[in-house]
């Protein structure tokens, strides 16, 4: 099955700072990648799917790049509300995987 | 809007099972693929299994093959997962999840609240 490594496991920020997020593959899944949101007790929440297509709704400050084996989300300038874990997930192959998730944090 | 009300979860013994259940309501049911994700306590999110739209194909992730089947009933806009042989390791919230396609935009657009199973004696 295809591995999906998230680094860092934390990213401790202030409001306003811009938040980096790494996502790699054990295997290239071509652009076939997808970000989530996930607050303590709420469904997850699509961000970013097949790597850089923002989900409806989901603000600017948010964005995705990378294809192959390397992948990035982008949040320019955190709010308040975007301290959440964050998951990516890959649908280039059976089984569906998802990482092992950032906790973006506030610092 | 699109719903998903999971139901079914519960404390059951190892070896039990149960079944859950995904009330699907906003969209047209046998248009997209639905698939289950669960969270053990204090771990990430963990793909199960996932059904195609129109029922033909189903998945399932390694450590739930044989035990876990996935089933849906358009009459009842309802998707059904049967987990049996349960172990301590099932233990999580199960998240029913709608896919993007019938079954090729696997990446899920719509979550439910989830439901918990707790498997111990």
């Amino acid at each position: 099955e295809i591995v999906l490594t998230q680094s860092p496991a934390t990213l401790s920020l202030s409001p306003g700072e811009r938040a980096t997020l790494s996502c790699r593959a054990s295997q290239s899944v071509s652009s076939y990648l997808a970000w989530y949101q996930h607050k303590p007790g709420q469904a997850p929440r699509l961000l970013i799917y097949d790597a850089s297509n923002r989900a409806t709704g989901i603000p600017a400050r948010f964005s995705g790049s990378g294809s192959g084996t390397d992948f990035t989300l982008t949040i320019s300038s955190l709010e308040p509300e975007d301290f959440a874990v964050y998951y990516c997930q890959q649908r280039s192959k059976w089984p569906l995987t998802f990482g092992g998730g950032t906790k973006v944090e506030i610092k | 809007e699109v719903q998903l009300l999971e139901s079914g979860g519960g404390l059951v013994q190892p070896g039990g099972s149960l079944r859950l259940s995904c009330a699907a309501s906003g969209f047209t049911f046998i248009s997209y693929g639905l698939s289950w994700v669960r969270q053990a306590p204090g771990k990430g999110l963990e793909w199960v299994s996932g059904i195609s739209g129109n029922s033909v194909s189903t998945y399932y992730a390694d450590s739930v093959k044989g035990r876990f089947t996935m089933s849906r009933d358009r009459s009842k806009n309802t998707m059904y997962l049967q987990v049996n042989s349960l172990r301590a390791e099932d233990t999580a919230v199960y998240y029913c999840a709608k896919a993007a396609a019938n079954d090729g935009d696997w990446w899920f657009d719509a979550w439910g609240q989830g439901t918990p199973v707790t498997v111990s004696s």
